[in-house]
């Protein structure tokens, strides 16, 4: 069965740190794409960063652009989102996905963030 | 990287016919056949629907279909059946290797 299972998320102060990690399962990981995407209480999706399937090239929303960091360790098939100096907005649901034919068609349950001091 | 616009509500009753517009500009929507639609039941996670623009991924119902003039790009889902209520949300490629969502619509099936 094609999976993704997201963990990592919890609580963190504004300004600390945490890593998300996506582990894949029943697919060739290293030949796609990723996407972390989030959502925050009550609100609409929102695209945070992506990943090209060597994990040499990266793109990020701006409002995450030198705090956050996407990362994939393909001989593990794990993705990571590693989040530095968050703040209270950080605070969402996040969804890592595949993309295939610019479209992203399988999605992770999500892991909670929830950023608070 | 400005949210795609999307009326924040639509509706219909089971067997009509429903359309949910998604607005963007010629950076995004009007300039890439690169839309895709989501369909999110509440506490889910979403699911594609829809991808470059008019293409369904395999198990998709075929009540479920996509466009694009210039740049709105619309889903229409005919046929309405009450599974069909959900949160709907288009997306697309940004020039500047960007992704940008709509804000969202809720579809309600009367």
């Amino acid at each position: 069965e094609v999976q993704l299972l997201e963990s990592g998320g919890g609580l963190v102060q504004p300004g600390g740190s945490l890593r998300l990690s996506c582990a894949a399962s029943g697919f060739t990981f290293s030949q796609h794409w990723m996407y972390w995407v989030r959502q925050a209480p009550g609100k609409g999706l929102v695209w945070v960063a992506r990943l090209n399937n060597e994990g040499t090239s990266t793109t990020y929303a701006d409002f995450v652009k030198g705090r956050f960091t996407i990362s994939r360790d393909n001989t593990k098939n794990t993705l990571y989102l590693q989040m530095n100096n968050v703040r209270a907005e950080d605070t969402a649901q996040y969804f890592c996905a595949r993309n295939v034919a610019h479209g992203l068609d399988v999605w992770g349950q999500g892991t909670t963030v929830t950023v608070t001091s | 990287q400005s949210a795609l616009t999307q009326p924040p509500s639509a509706s219909g009753s089971p067997g009509q016919s429903v359309t949910i517009s998604c607005t963007g500009t010629g950076t995004d929507v009007g300039a890439y056949d690169f839309v895709s639609w989501y369909q999110q039941h509440p506490g889910k996670a979403p699911k594609l629907i829809i991808y470059e623009v008019i293409k369904r991924p395999s198990g998709v119902p075929a009540r479920f279909s996509g466009s694009k003039s210039g740049s709105t790009a619309s889903l229409t889902v005919s046929e309405l059946q009450a599974e069909d209520e959900a949160y709907y949300y288009c997306s697309s490629f940004v020039a500047g290797d960007y992704w940008v969502f709509g804000g969202g619509t809720t579809l309600t099936v009367l």
